[in-house]
C-alpha cells in the first residue's frame, strides 16, 4: 500500500484479556519495527522483523508479549493478559531494509487503554 | 551501543523567530541520525536524515541540521517559525544495520 497501515486505530480492553495489533507495512519493505510510546515518553523499541524472521526481541518487556509476522507482510503483535501498565501508543514502522540508511516509515499507531 | 539525548523537553518560540531543537547522541559505530516530527494524533514523519554524505542536511518545511562529530550533536533548526510548526520532535540514531534508538522528544510552541 501507499502507506503503513495500522488496526485498530484505538483499543479499550479490560485487564486480563487479550489483545491483537495488526500492522501492514509498505509493499517491499523488508524490515519491519514495533515501538511503544507511553504518554509524555519517547518511543521504546519492541521487535524487529527482516523478512519473517525477528533477529532482535529485545525490547518486548515480558512474555505477554509477543509478535509474528507472515509473508513478508503483515505483522501482529499479541499482548496477552493486559495490564494497565501497557496503556501506550504501539507504532509500526517499515523501511526497505534492515541497514537503516533509508530511515523509517511510521504508521499512525494503535492506541491501547487498559481499563 | 547507541543513546539520543534531547536537551530540552519543551522549547517555545515567537512565530518568526529562530527555532532550535538540541540533539546529542552516543554511537558506537559511526552513526546516522534522523529527525521526525509528530503532529498531534499522527504517526511520525521524517523531516531529514544524515547518513554520512554531506554534515549539513536540509529537510521538509525548511529545517535543517548538521551534524558535528566533535560535538557529538545534530541540532535541528528552522530561521523563521510558523504556527505550523508546533508538533513533538524526535532525534534518533542507529548504525548500519542496527534499529533507530530515540530521544525522549522535545514539543515546540510557536507563540504568536
Amino acid at each position: 500500500g501507499a502507506g503503513v497501515s495500522q488496526s485498530p486505530s484505538n483499543k479499550v480492553t479490560e485487564k486480563g484479556k487479550d489483545v491483537e495489533l495488526r500492522c501492514d507495512p509498505i509493499s517491499g519493505h523488508t524490515a519491519l519495527y514495533w515501538y511503544r510510546q507511553r504518554l509524555g515518553q519517547g518511543l521504546e523499541f519492541l521487535i524487529y522483523f527482516q523478512g519473517n524472521s525477528a533477529p532482535d526481541k529485545s525490547g518486548l518487556p515480558s512474555d505477554r508479549f509477543s509478535a509474528e509476522r507472515t509473508g513478508e507482510s503483515v505483522s501482529t503483535l499479541t499482548i496477552q493478559r493486559t495490564q494497565q501498565e501497557d496503556s501506550a501508543v504501539y507504532l509500526c514502522a517499515s523501511s526497505t531494509d534492515g541497514t537503516g540508511l533509508d530511515g523509517y516509515t511510521f504508521g499512525s499507531g494503535t492506541r491501547l487503554t487498559v481499563v | 551501543a547507541q543513546s539520543v539525548t534531547q536537551l530540552g523537553s519543551h522549547v517555545s518560540v515567537s512565530e518568526g523567530a529562530l527555532v532550535l531543537l538540541r540533539c546529542n547522541y552516543s554511537s558506537s559505530v559511526p552513526p546516522y541520525l534522523f529527525w521526525y516530527v509528530q503532529y498531534p494524533n499522527q504517526g511520525l514523519q521524517l523531516l531529514l536524515k544524515y547518513t554520512s554524505a554531506a554534515t549539513l542536511v536540509k529537510g521538509i518545511n525548511g529545517f535543517e541540521a548538521e551534524f558535528k562529530k566533535s560535538e557529538t550533536s545534530f541540532h535541528l533548526t528552522k530561521p523563521s517559525a510558523h504556527m505550523s510548526d508546533a508538533a513533538e520532535y524526535f532525534c534518533a540514531v542507529s548504525g548500519y544495520g542496527n534499529k533507530l534508538v530515540f530521544g525522549a522528544g522535545t514539543i515546540l510552541r510557536v507563540k504568536s
